[in-house]
């Protein structure tokens, strides 16, 4: 088993709606999660992170997280097509400080 | 705030030169880097964690003597790839933890592509 599960996708979906992303994660004491954006040929770059049970919103983009089930996931509201891209879960085991990502799944925002 | 900068972003160079990366945390101060690399259509791997003032922890598989990594000051960490070969040929790409955050966030650099010929 992986320790940071994602669907590479693609996943489609039409300009205007809700982009819903999931990741899992193995390591039961994983303290935080993080979501990273990837367009093609460029580094990641942060989208937001999330430490405690329940959801988080910024902007358009509202991770939720359920440490029970080990689920986090990242919603993207009003989709754009410039949010199409590349999106990396990443989890913070614990007693490490290294991230763990998984293989991200590829969002198409079409117009 | 949070800026990671890398140098260079693309280089090409023939196989068995070295190769010298650097990464620099522009805007805050890094006490922990970290060096991934990643092929094309693959996720990012982590090769190694590259602290201050100490010896780079390496991944496993990740040959350490190829891999030079520096960390000599708290905004500076660079990776010499030794002796490059073309499977060597990848996307490197360093980040940077925030040592005036309480969080485990790392912040990427821009990446460089290395290809060697």
């Amino acid at each position: 088993q992986k320790e940071v599960e994602q669907n590479s996708g693609p996943l489609s979906v039409p300009e205007g709606a809700i982009a819903s992303l999931n990741c899992t994660y193995s390591d039961r004491g994983s303290q935080s999660f993080f979501w990273y954006r990837q367009y093609s040929g460029k580094s990641p770059e942060l989208i937001m992170f999330i430490y405690s049970n329940g959801d988080k919103e910024d902007g358009r983009f509202t991770a939720q997280l359920n440490k029970a089930s080990q689920y986090v996931s990242l919603l993207i509201r009003d989709s754009q097509p410039s949010d199409s891209a590349t999106y990396l879960c990443a989890v913070n085991p614990k007693n490490t400080d290294k991230l763990i990502f998984g293989t991200g799944t590829r969002l198409q925002v079409f117009p | 705030g949070a800026v990671v900068s890398q140098h260079p972003s693309r280089v090409i160079c023939k196989s068995g030169t070295s190769v010298k990366i650097e990464c620099r945390s522009l805007d805050f101060q890094a006490t922990t880097m970290f060096w991934y690399r990643q092929f094309p259509k693959q996720s990012l791997m982590l090769m190694a964690t590259s602290n201050e003032g100490s010896k780079a922890t390496y991944e496993q598989g990740v040959e350490k003597d190829k891999f030079l990594i520096n960390h000599a000051s708290l905004t500076l960490s660079t990776l010499t790839v030794t002796s490059a070969h073309p499977e060597d040929s990848s996307f490197y790409i360093c980040s940077a933890r925030d040592i005036g955050t309480s969080t485990d966030t790392q912040y990427f650099g821009p990446g460089t592509r290395l290809t060697v010929l």
